[in-house]
């Protein structure tokens, strides 16, 4: 079955554990995306990837690091978590490059900081 | 920075009510999309319009792109459960090509 898949789905960490959450696709897609959704604000981007060994910084990148070392893996990781991280994060890829290619998303990670 | 505005936030109606969500911005987009997101999932594409005044039908749904392609709706003919979510449109800005989310219209429909 093609997906976009997240691990873990929840996760409660304390200020300044590192943590990674991690993202695979099983599409053979170019792009892939990380994005955090919050109340009243909508699904932001942290930072997205465009190829192997390519990304970029999206919207909200400070806190974050992203890699992308294979086509298919593109872990999202807090190297010191503060509570204003605390959100619903997505993952999401596509086929293509261009920006209205349609976006395929895991179905979150639910990450609190104390 | 392109802001897009979703109205309205919450919507609440009966079972085989029609209803309508707008999405509204100020720039020009190349692009919109509409995504569905159910609770414990990601959004889920629903259809991607291109050209100004477009309309698509998605069985009971129907996207329409605003003729200045600046503004888009969601109009749902007798609603069902099954169309209980959250909305979210996504335009791709004419100028930058950025893609940006609205902030959601979340629907539930009533049995």
């Amino acid at each position: 079955e093609a997906q976009v898949t997240q691990n873990p789905r929840y996760l409660i960490t304390v200020t300044g554990k590192k943590l990674t959450v991690t993202c695979s696709q099983n599409m053979n897609h170019e792009y892939m995306s990380w994005y955090r959704q919050d109340p009243g604000l909508g699904l932001r981007q942290i930072y997205y990837s465009m190829n192997v060994e390519v990304t970029d910084k999206g919207d909200v990148p400070e806190g974050y690091k992203v890699s992308r070392k294979e086509k298919r893996n593109f872990p999202l990781i807090l190297e010191s978590p503060s509570p204003n991280q605390t959100s619903l994060y997505f993952c999401a890829s596509s086929l293509g490059t261009r920006r209205d290619s349609p976006l395929h998303f895991g179905n979150g990670t639910r990450l609190t900081v104390t | 920075t392109q802001l897009l505005e979703q109205s309205p936030q919450f919507l609440s109606i009966q079972e085989g009510e029609n209803l309508t969500v707008y999405c509204n911005s100020s720039s020009v987009f190349s692009s919109l999309q509409w995504y569905r997101q159910e609770p414990g999932e990601g959004p889920v594409l629903l259809v991607t319009v291109v050209t100004g005044g477009e309309v698509k039908k998605l069985k009971r749904l129907t996207f329409q792109f605003g003729d200045a392609r600046k503004d888009s709706s969601l109009h749902i003919t007798a609603a069902q459960p099954g169309d209980t979510g959250l909305y979210l449109c996504a335009g791709v800005d004419f100028g930058n090509e950025k893609l940006t989310f609205g902030t959601g219209t979340r629907l539930t429909i009533i049995p």
